[in-house]
Formats: C-alpha cells, structure tokens, sequence
C-alpha cells in the first residue's frame, strides 16, 4: 500500500514568490492535515481538510491556504513567501474521522531566499 | 503556557535500559494522546496511543496517562540504539477538533 506521497521534496524559493505544495493521501484515507516544522516552533498545525471541507485551521496568516480535492489529494499555498516561511512541510492522511493517528509523508522542505 | 510540553532532554540511557519521557498538557478537557517517533531527516511515525486513564502497553513501549495530573508518559524498556530518536507528545485537545497539538519534542540517544 503505497504511502502519502508530497511533492516537491525540495524547493528553492525567494522572498515574494508563492510556492504550491502538494499531497497524495494513502488510497481510502479521506482526511488529510498539513503541519509546518521548524526547529524554533517545532510541529505546528496548518490546516485539516475532509471530503473537500475544511474543518479547522491553524493561527497562521491568510498567506496560507490550501484545498481539497475530490480525490482526496491536497494542495497548500504560500503567497508572498517570507524567509521565516523556510520549514519543513508536513502532509498527513488519516482514514479515521478523526485526528491523532495520522500517516505522515515525507515532506517538501521550503528554503526561502 | 504551551499547549503540550515534554521534558526538554536530551536524553541519553545505556542499551537495555528504560527511556522515561514525560509530557504535561495545558487542556483538562484534552480527548486522546499519541506518541510520535521522528528518527532525523525522516517523518514522524505514530508508535503509541493512549484515550483512557492507566497504562497501555505494545511491546517495549508502555504509554501512561494520568488525566486528573494531566500527564501522559512513555516508557521504553531494553532500550536498543534503533530508538534513538525524537519522540513527540501530541494531544487531541477537542474531539471534532480535527488537530494535533504538538510537543517540542525529547531527543532520546542510547548508547551501545
């Protein structure tokens, strides 16, 4: 069973330019988060989205977003980029309504110039 | 206060012996409560979930949970060098709140 899959894996960026990253669940996994991390703040909470619904989202400016898809597949946005945007970010799916016992990818790690 | 705080380690125990991590969190209301290990360089990986009051236990690993001290631990017994490793404390804080907040985290090395 093939797991959650996020592309880029890498991604050079410079201050001012958006970024969109991208997130294919495990197949049947409807929920999918996005945490950013970094060494300061450590694991910090996004978004979550279900069945192309977001139902909670986490104290992070507007130039963040994301969405949904049908498929459950999921993209997030980053406008404006600023360089503490620099992270880790971290897609997880869940095949729970629920939140805890999540799959995590293997991330796309954001360096912002 | 932090939401979820762990004992800042690092943390450094002899093969064989017994890691002891603890976690503190801010909600009484706090639903369920998860371990994480995170190796470097790599993705978190759930090991251990607790919901109830008492110990649960999945081969070397027993979790703890004391709602009422609101604290949540995880033992690791025979400690091997393939634990080491970064071990996040994660809390559900709401139900149907549809995230996790997270621990700094404790790094654990064992020494061969």
């Amino acid at each position: 069973k093939a797991g959650v899959t996020q592309t880029p894996r890498y991604l050079i960026k410079t201050r001012g330019q958006q970024v969109t990253l991208s997130c294919s669940p495990i197949s049947g996994h409807r929920s999918v988060s996005w945490y950013q991390q970094t060494p300061g703040q450590g694991l910090q909470f996004l978004f979550e989205y279900f069945s192309e619904t977001q139902r909670n989202k986490g104290n992070f400016p507007g130039r963040f977003s994301g969405r949904q898809f049908s498929n459950s597949r999921s993209e997030m946005n980053v406008s404006t980029l600023e360089l503490g945007d620099s992270a880790l970010y971290l897609c997880a799916s869940s095949s729970r309504d629920s939140t805890g016992e999540l799959f995590f990818g293997e991330g796309s790690r954001l360096t912002v110039l | 206060q932090k939401e979820v705080e762990q004992n800042s380690g690092p943390l450094s125990v002899p093969e064989g012996a017994i890691a002891s991590l603890n976690c503190t969190y801010s909600d009484r209301g706090s639903q369920s409560f998860f371990w994480y290990r995170q190796y470097s360089g790599k993705s978190p990986e759930l090991i251990m979930f607790i919901y109830s009051n008492g110990d649960k236990e999945d081969g070397r690993f027993t979790a703890q949970l004391n709602k009422a001290s609101q604290y949540v631990s995880l033992l690791i017994r025979d400690s091997q060098p393939s634990d080491s490793a970064t071990y996040l404390c994660a809390v559900n804080m709401w139900t149907n709140d549809y995230k996790l907040s997270f621990g700094a985290g404790t790094t654990v090395t064992v020494r061969a």
